[in-house]
């Protein structure tokens, strides 16, 4: 069964470095979104992309974050000098209609330190 | 904007028992509504999701769901309790418009399976 897979499933970072979380979405879906969920709260919608661009942002994706798809199977999220705040489980999700349908995968969980 | 109530971040039930996590949601337009389940260490799982047509839904693992325009609601109900139930329940709502489009989660509510 199709999947989305996300590496990798724990990554811990000192405070101010980048880091780059990967997804690779179901092949055949054409919408990729990356949610997080802090330790105890609910999850949150971080961002939406389609057809090489962002669609929808939430207040949380300021300037340190962004998405990329490289290579035309990878969807990545970059934190470009993380802080203690982004610590929490980050989740790239994936659909083939912006019906909100979307299959997630594990999630990363990052820790700043 | 839409926005998604959980009532009760955590609910205890025993094995057998009725299951029921109640979701109220507010939005502008009709909005297609879900719910998704969280194993510990796990990542999210569609339980059970209603975009347009009957209004009972039914989903993986025995569990249905009703939506109720008049009530604003999308509860979901299992009939009987088992002990793999276990998990963190979220309710999400989508408004579904032309466009990429994120979900809307509601806080979580933590079922506890007593045995």
């Amino acid at each position: 069964e199709p999947e989305v897979t996300q590496t990798p499933s724990h990554q811990v970072t000192q405070m101010g470095q980048e880091v780059i979380l990967r997804c690779v979405p179901i092949s055949n879906h054409l919408y990729f979104y990356w949610y997080r969920q802090i330790l105890g709260q609910k999850v949150e919608f971080l961002v939406s992309f389609y057809n090489n661009e962002i669609s929808e942002k939430s207040e949380i994706f300021d300037d340190q974050f962004s998405v990329e798809r490289p290579d035309g199977s990878n969807f990545t999220l970059k934190i470009r000098s993380t802080k203690l705040e982004d610590s929490a489980m980050y989740f790239c999700a994936s659909s083939v209609w912006d019906r909100g349908l979307a299959f997630f995968g594990q999630g990363t969980r990052l820790t700043v330190v | 904007a839409q926005s998604v109530t959980q009532l009760g971040s955590h609910v205890s039930v025993s094995e057998g028992a009725l299951v029921l996590l109640r979701c109220n949601y507010s939005s502008s337009v009709p909005p297609y509504l879900f719910w998704y389940v969280q194993y510990p260490n796990q990542g999210l799982q569609l339980l059970l999701k209603y975009t347009t047509g009957a209004t009972l839904v039914k989903g993986i693992n025995g569990f249905e769901a009703e939506f109720k325009k008049s009530e604003t609601s999308f509860h979901l109900t299992k009939p009987s309790a088992h002990m793999s139930d276990a998990a963190e329940y979220f309710c999400a709502v989508s408004l579904g418009r032309g466009g990429a489009d994120g979900l809307t989660f509601g806080k979580g509510t933590h079922l506890i399976i007593q045995p």
